[in-house]
C-alpha cells in the first residue's frame, strides 16, 4: 500500500517566478492538508482539501493557491515567488469518513524542497 | 489564536537516560494534542495522541498525558535508544487530526550518544 507521494523531491525556482507542487494521497484517502516548513521551525498549515474544494485555509497569502482532482490528488501552486518561500512543503492525507475518530489521523508525504534564489 | 510551545533544542541524552520533552498549548476550544516525529530524511509520522482531558497517549515506550488544568502534553521515555534521535513535534487541532490543519510547535531536535 503505497503511502502519500509527493513530487518533486527538490524544486530550485527564481524570485517572482510560479511553482506547482504534486501529491498523491494515501490508497483511501480523500482529504489532503498541505503545510509549510521553514528551516528549523514546525509545519505551518496552509490549507485543507476535500471533495475537491478548499475546506480550510491557514494564514497564507493569495498567492498560495492548490486544487484537488476527482483522484482525490491535489496540487499546491505559488505565485511571485519571494525568498522567503523557499521551505519543505508537505503534504499530509486523511479519511475522515465516519465514527471512529482514530480514521482522523493524517498521514505525510516526504515533501519537496523548494529553493527560491 | 491556537498555539503549541516546546522546549528549546537540541536536547542531548546517553542511550538508556530518562526523557522528558515540554509541550504547553494555548488554545480557545478543546482540542486534541498529538506528538509527530520525523526522522532524518523522512516524513514525519504520528507518535501518540489524546483526544480529551487526562488521556493518555503511548507508543514505542512514548507516553503523554493530556493535563488540562495546565496545559500541558508532556512527552516521556523511561530509557531512550540511539534509534530515538530525530525531532519531536507537539501539535493540537480540534477534529482529531484529519478534518482540519494542525497547529505545530517548532519541534524539539532529540540526540542520543550510546
Amino acid at each position: 500500500d503505497a503511502g502519500v507521494t509527493q513530487s518533486p523531491t527538490h524544486l530550485i525556482k527564481t524570485r517572482g517566478q510560479q511553482v506547482t507542487l504534486r501529491c498523491s494521497p494515501k490508497s483511501g484517502h480523500d482529504t489532503v492538508s498541505w503545510y509549510q516548513q521553514a528551516l528549523g521551525q514546525g509545519p505551518q498549515f496552509i490549507f485543507q482539501y476535500y471533495e475537491e474544494e478548499e475546506r480550510q485555509r491557514g494564514n497564507f497569502p493569495d498567492r498560495f493557491s492548490g486544487h484537488q482532482f476527482p483522484n482525490y490528488s491535489s496540487e499546491l501552486n505559488v505565485n511571485a515567488l519571494l525568498l522567503g518561500d523557499s521551505a519543505l512543503y508537505l503534504c499530509a492525507s486523511s479519511h475522515p469518513g465516519t465514527g471512529r475518530i482514530d480514521r482522523y489521523e493524517q498521514y505525510f508525504g516526504p515533501g519537496t524542497r523548494l529553493t527560491v534564489t | 489564536g491556537d498555539s503549541v510551545t516546546q522546549m528549546e533544542g537540541p536536547v542531548t541524552l546517553s542511550e538508556e537516560a530518562f526523557l522528558t520533552i515540554n509541550c504547553t498549548y494555548t488554545a480557545t476550544g478543546y482540542p486534541s494534542l498529538f506528538w509527530y516525529v520525523q526522522y532524518p530524511g523522512e516524513g514525519l509520522q504520528l507518535l501518540l495522541k489524546a483526544t480529551k482531558a487526562d488521556d493518555k497517549g503511548s507508543n514505542k515506550g512514548f507516553e503523554a498525558t493530556y493535563r488540562k488544568e495546565t496545559t500541558s502534553f508532556h512527552l516521556e521515555k523511561g530509557s531512550v535508544q540511539v534509534s530515538d534521535s530525530a525531532v519531536y513535534f507537539c501539535a493540537l487541532s480540534y477534529s482529531g487530526g484529519g478534518a482540519d490543519g494542525l497547529t505545530f510547535g517548532k519541534g524539539t531536535h532529540l540526540i542520543i550518544q550510546p
